[in-house]
C-alpha cells in the first residue's frame, strides 16, 4: 500500500461544476499538505498548502485536512474548461520527520464547456 | 528567469548511453529535489539535497543513478548505460529548506526516452 492513495480517474465534469479532489495518506506524521496542478507537459506548480485541519480558501479553491480520517480534498468551484489538468497531493512531515514531500499519482480533471 | 530551469527539455538517447540532466534552481534556494513521473504514474522521489549536508539518496533506484549539486546551486543528475525503463520525465524541484511553509517550486522537466 502507498503512503498517499490518489485516484488517478479521469474526472469528467462540465463547466460550472464544482469538483472534488481527494487523497487518503496512512503516515500520521503527515502534518504539511500541498496541492498541485499539472498541466499537460508541464511542470507541476503549487496551489495552496495547509498545515492545519479545516478548510482553507483561495478563490475558487478550497483545501480541506481532516488528520483524524487521514483524509484530504481540494475543492474547485465554478469549474472551468482552463481548470483542465492533473492534479496532485502532495505532503511531507513538519519536524521529527522526512521533510521530503510524498506524492499521489494525481487526479486527471477534464472540464468540458 | 526566476523560475527553476532545466535542460534539455527532451532527450533521447540509445539504450546503453550515458545522459547527464541539468537543473538550476532558484536563486537562495537551498533545498533542491530530484522526481521522475512515469506515464500513469506519480511523482516518484530520487534524491534531496539540502545546503552543504550530505545528500539523501534513498531514492535513486538503481546504481546506475547519481547526482551532485556543485556550489550549492546547479544540480546534475546522471544515468548510466540507459535502460528503456528509464524512459520518463525528470522533474526538478528546489524550496528555501526545511521547516514549515517552504514549499517546492517545479521546472518544467526533461523528457527522456531511452530507444
Amino acid at each position: 500500500q502507498k503512503e498517499v492513495e490518489q485516484d488517478p480517474g479521469p474526472l469528467s465534469v462540465p463547466e460550472g461544476a464544482i469538483v472534488s479532489l481527494n487523497c487518503t495518506y496512512s503516515n500520521s506524521a503527515f502534518q504539511y499538505f500541498m496541492w498541485y496542478r499539472q498541466y499537460s507537459r508541464k511542470g507541476p506548480e503549487l496551489l495552496m498548502y495547509t498545515y492545519s485541519s479545516g478548510n482553507k480558501e483561495d478563490g475558487r479553491f478550497t483545501a480541506q485536512v481532516d488528520k483524524s480520517s487521514k483524509y484530504i480534498s481540494l475543492f474547485i468551484r465554478d469549474s472551468q474548461p482552463s481548470d483542465s489538468a492533473t492534479y496532485l497531493c502532495a505532503m511531507r512531515a513538519l519536524s521529527g520527520g522526512s521533510y521530503i514531500p510524498t506524492f499521489g499519482r494525481g487526479t486527471s480533471l477534464i472540464v468540458h464547456p | 528567469g526566476a523560475g527553476v530551469s532545466q535542460s534539455p527539455s527532451n532527450k533521447v538517447t540509445e539504450k546503453g548511453k550515458d545522459v547527464e540532466l541539468r537543473c538550476d534552481p532558484i536563486s537562495g534556494h537551498t533545498a533542491l529535489y530530484w522526481y521522475r513521473q512515469s506515464l500513469g504514474q506519480g511523482l516518484e522521489f530520487l534524491i534531496y539535497f539540502q545546503g552543504n549536508s550530505a545528500p539523501d539518496k534513498s531514492g535513486l533506484p538503481s546504481d546506475r543513478f547519481s547526482a551532485e549539486r556543485t556550489g550549492g546551486s546547479v544540480s546534475t543528475l546522471t544515468i548510466q548505460r540507459t535502460q528503456q525503463e528509464d524512459s520518463a520525465v525528470y522533474l526538478c524541484a528546489s524550496s528555501l529548506g526545511v521547516g514549515k511553509l517552504t514549499e517546492a517550486f517545479f521546472g518544467q522537466g526533461t523528457r527522456l526516452t531511452v530507444v
